[in-house]
């Protein structure tokens, strides 16, 4: 089946330690999206890709990067987690954006840091 | 900036309707998302509905779109334990990017 796969779906890391996240995706959308969603709250995107493109959130702190380096996978590089980064992260592809194409998410990867 | 609210809790007893309700504040709104999500799992859309409509039934899902109170409400009705999880509302502007309720807890008990 079609699907958004993220690995692992859980990750412990070190404070200050570099992390990275993967997504893939079988349904060949054009836009990939990194929610980050703490506990108790609802996601907050970091930033997404269309295509190529890169869109930053303007809130989305330096030390949360992104990589696509083709349509099917995109990664989240975490370069100095701290504490409060802990959350489940989750990836979202859409066929396109400024239209009614919805976004399907994957089953996130929760990140522990300790 | 946009917001858009939730009620944190809600509780019901097997086999009666649930009716989760949301408002927001982005008057610019044009589609308007039920999403579902499971303990440790992600999110799963369950309906959507355009701001020109202002009812969608799909099964046992309604969704009530009020646009000038800015209110949308999802009913679950026959509630089962299965539907126990935690529902997010969310909007989006054209298809921008979606900005999503606080969630509501759906608790089911026998």
């Amino acid at each position: 089946d079609a699907m958004v796969i993220q690995n692992p779906r859980y990750q412990v890391t070190q404070f200050g330690k570099p992390v990275t996240l993967s997504c893939s995706q079988t349904l060949n959308h054009n836009v990939m999206y990194w929610y980050q969603q703490k506990s108790s709250q609802a996601p907050k995107l970091l930033f997404h890709y269309y295509d190529k493109d890169f869109n930053n959130e303007a809130d989305t702190p330096d030390n949360f990067q992104s990589r696509r380096p083709n349509t099917s996978f995109c990664f989240l590089d975490i370069r100095s987690p701290g504490l409060g980064d802990a959350a489940m992260y989750l990836c979202a592809t859409s066929r396109d954006q400024g239209t009614v194409d919805t976004q399907y998410f994957g089953p996130g990867t929760r990140l522990t840091v300790l | 900036g946009e917001d858009v609210e939730q009620s944190l809790f809600l509780s019901v007893r097997e086999g009666d309707s649930s009716v989760i309700n949301c408002t927001y504040t982005d008057s610019s709104s044009t589609y308007l998302y039920w999403y579902k999500q499971e303990p440790g799992a992600g999110l799963q859309l369950l309906t959507y509905i355009f701001s020109n409509m202002d009812m969608k039934q799909d099964q046992r899902l309604t969704v009530l779109l009020n646009k000038k109170d800015k209110h949308l409400s999802l009913r679950i009705a026959d509630t089962q334990t299965g539907d126990s999880a935690i529902y997010f509302c969310a909007e989006s502007s054209f298809g921008d990017k979606l900005i999503f309720g606080t969630g509501t807890r759906l608790q089911v008990f026998p």
